[in-house]
């Protein structure tokens, strides 16, 4: 089993939609859970971070983490053709100079 | 937030020859940086850890002699790929994280094509 486990898509989806990202890990040290967008040919960009189990809002994105059942997952309102990207998550088990693992990512298309 | 840039942003080389990749933090100082790399349609997968005056940590698996990093100062650290093969041909990310602490900042990426 990986470490962290992602459904790679792809998922296509209507304009307005909401879109439920999600992954498992395996992992119980995993403390620290970010989610990073990553259009064609760029980098990451990191969009959510959270530390241990809860929600996070901002804006059209929600991220909510439960340790006890090991899933993460990112909630996007209101879709826009502009989300569409690759949404990568990625943990560690401390903070600082921890190198992270990501998630295969999930490409979605948000269609017009 | 944070700026991380990479430089260059593509290059193509013929195979042998060898390949230096920058990665700045433009707007913070970083004790530590991390180099990645991506191969169509994967995930990211780290190669190794920099950090700034000390030798890089490797992952296995991956040659520390064909892929030389420095990181010479708080806001620079390179990748030499050296000897390149067609089959080093790949998206190579940096990350860096703030002395101050918080998560990883990723730079826009470097794709290599070895010829």
């Amino acid at each position: 089993q990986k470490e962290v486990e992602q459904d790679p898509g792809p998922l296509s989806v209507p304009e307005g939609a909401i879109v439920s990202l999600n992954c498992t890990y395996s992992n119980s040290a995993f403390q620290y859970f970010m989610w990073y967008r990553q259009y064609s040919r760029k980098g990451p960009e990191l969009l959510m971070y959270t530390y241990s189990s809860g929600n996070k809002e901002d804006g059209r994105f929600t991220a909510q983490v439960d340790k006890s059942s090991k899933y993460i997952s990112l909630f996007i309102r209101d879709s826009q053709p502009s989300d569409s990207a690759t949404y990568l998550c990625a943990m560690s088990a401390n903070s600082g100079n921890t190198p992270l693992v990501f998630g295969k990512g999930t490409r979605l298309s948000v269609i017009a | 937030g944070a700026v991380v840039s990479q430089h260059p942003s593509w290059v193509i080389c013929k195979s042998g020859t060898s390949v230096k990749i920058e990665c700045r933090s433009l707007d913070f100082q970083a004790t530590t940086m991390f180099w990645y790399r991506q191969f169509p349609k994967q995930s990211l997968m780290l190669m190794a850890t920099s950090n700034e005056g000390s030798k890089a940590t490797y992952e296995q698996g991956v040659e520390k002699d064909k892929f030389l990093i420095n990181h010479a100062s708080l806001t620079l650290s390179t990748l030499t790929v050296t000897s390149a093969h067609p089959e080093d041909s790949s998206f190579y990310i940096c990350s860096a994280i703030s002395l101050l602490g918080g998560t990883q900042y990723f730079g826009p990426g470097t794709r290599l094509l070895v010829l």
